[in-house]
């Protein structure tokens, strides 16, 4: 079946522009991940979807980033007033549990140059 | 702080050889551990997902889960270029809960 998909896959966007970044899951999956992947580093957690509760968004580093998900499906991250160092590959997953499993799987990401 | 710690490397072996990865976490309540694999400028791959102790094959591929000693780890056989890469390491303290990365180790494979 189709995997997680992202949009747009590369964003060159001026200073202080707003930019929006989507992300549609795998179909049925309940839960959804936002991560920032700055060139050369690790995986940073941003922010954090399950069904219908309350987000976790302990990872999100400003008030300038925002995300919703919206019919428990498609999600959307919201960046306001970009500054050069929000550049870097922003990757959704999302995930399902079946019995004791509950995998994570990834989209391409959308590289997010703030120039 | 929930912590998850690999190595960086980079690990080089030669081909044919055996890559042993390792990654150890710091949350003794961790339930599920997983094994990604991210070709440079591509997103992660899911490899391996292991959730009790001891060993789990796929292939090539063997993880081993030890949660008296919170370690992890994953054992590449008959290593090709093909697997040069980095592998990252994640934990999750159980469904509903966020999982935490390592850092990642590059592996190099030889010709």
């Amino acid at each position: 079946g189709a995997g997680v998909s992202q949009s747009p896959s590369n964003k060159v966007t001026e200073k202080g522009k707003d930019v929006e970044l989507r992300c549609d899951p795998i179909s049925g999956h309940t839960a959804l991940y936002w991560y920032r992947q700055s060139l050369g580093q690790g995986l940073e957690f941003l922010i954090y979807f399950q069904g219908n509760s309350a987000p976790d968004k302990s990872g999100l580093p400003s008030d300038r980033f925002s995300a919703e998900r919206t019919g428990g499906s498609v999600s959307t991250l919201t960046i306001q007033r970009t500054q050069q160092e929000d550049s870097a590959v922003y990757l959704c997953a999302s995930s399902l549990r079946v019995a004791s499993s509950y995998e994570q799987y990834f989209g391409p990401g959308t590289r997010l140059t703030v120039t | 702080q929930k912590e998850v710690e690999q190595n960086s490397g980079p690990l080089s072996v030669p081909e044919g050889a055996i890559a042993s990865l390792n990654c150890t976490y710091s949350d003794r309540g961790s339930q599920s551990f997983f094994w990604y694999r991210q070709y440079s400028g591509k997103s992660p791959e899911l490899i391996m997902s292991i959730y009790s102790n001891g060993d789990k094959e796929d292939g090539r591929f063997t993880a081993q889960l030890n949660k008296a000693s919170q370690y992890v780890s994953l054992l590449i056989r008959d290593s090709q270029p093909s697997d040069s890469a980095t592998y990252l390491c994640a934990v999750n303290l159980g469904y509903g809960q966020n999982f935490v990365f390592g850092p990642g180790t590059r592996l190099s494979v030889l010709p």
